[in-house]
């Protein structure tokens, strides 16, 4: 069975704080996606990788930054967590190719307190 | 304005009726539709898959693109309780594409 596996599903964190969102899929996609999803407003694009080092700025990437060393593992960093960054965040991949076929993770709901 | 409305609903009915889930569009780019299932506290799962205009079944589930109206539909015939859950409809550009455009999600609740 296909899986996106990402490391956290609740974690709570202090205003300031540095925080990382790991994220390993092992279905050796070349795609590798973060989303945050809010109420009312779906899911919104924050980073994607196509390639091991590689990455473009999505639709919201301010106060965020990623990383991507190997293939399998894509890590979202909150340099310097806020309030309004308390959200739903999603992992994803698809294949090269493939783009619309994306398989997500379980998501993991981060509250900054 | 929003590159794809939804509808958020919450939608609900009665278990066995006829669901239909709506989106509209405004850029004609768009070549490909998915909807994805979510179900509460999960991730969204692929659901259905549909190029350019037509309709594709699956067991249950009908997906319909009409292009020249920007309106894609989800139709779920003989709805279970396990239907229960938000669909959210997501559109792209080109196959291979980095970015999909997702519908705001509605909710779905399939009552026994």
């Amino acid at each position: 069975d296909v899986k996106v596996t990402q490391s956290s599903r609740y974690l709570v964190k202090r205003t300031g704080e540095k925080v990382f969102l790991e994220c390993v899929q092992d279905m050796d996609h070349e795609n590798m996606f973060w989303y945050r999803q809010d109420p009312g407003l779906g899911l919104r694009l924050i980073y994607f990788s196509y390639d091991v080092k590689m990455k473009e700025k999505g639709d919201i990437p301010e106060g965020y930054s990623v990383s991507r060393e190997k293939k399998e593992r894509f890590s979202l960093i909150l340099e310097s967590a806020s309030t309004n960054q308390t959200s739903m965040y999603l992992c994803a991949s698809s294949p090269f190719d493939r783009g619309e076929e994306a398989f997500f993770g379980q998501g993991t709901r981060l509250t900054v307190v | 304005q929003k590159e794809v409305e939804q509808d958020p609903g919450p939608l609900s009915v009665p278990e066995g009726a006829i669901v239909s889930l709506n989106c509209t569009y405004s850029n004609s780019a768009f070549q490909y539709f998915m909807w994805y299932r979510q179900y509460s506290r999960k991730g969204p799962e692929l659901l259905m898959y549909t190029y350019s205009s037509g309709n594709k079944e699956d067991g249950r589930f009908t997906a319909q693109v009409d292009k020249s109206s920007k309106y894609i539909s989800l139709f779920i015939r003989d709805s279970q309780p396990s239907d229960s859950a938000t669909y959210l409809c997501a559109m792209s550009y080109q196959t291979g594409a980095n970015n999909l455009f997702f519908g705001t999600g509605t909710r779905l609740t399939v009552i026994p």
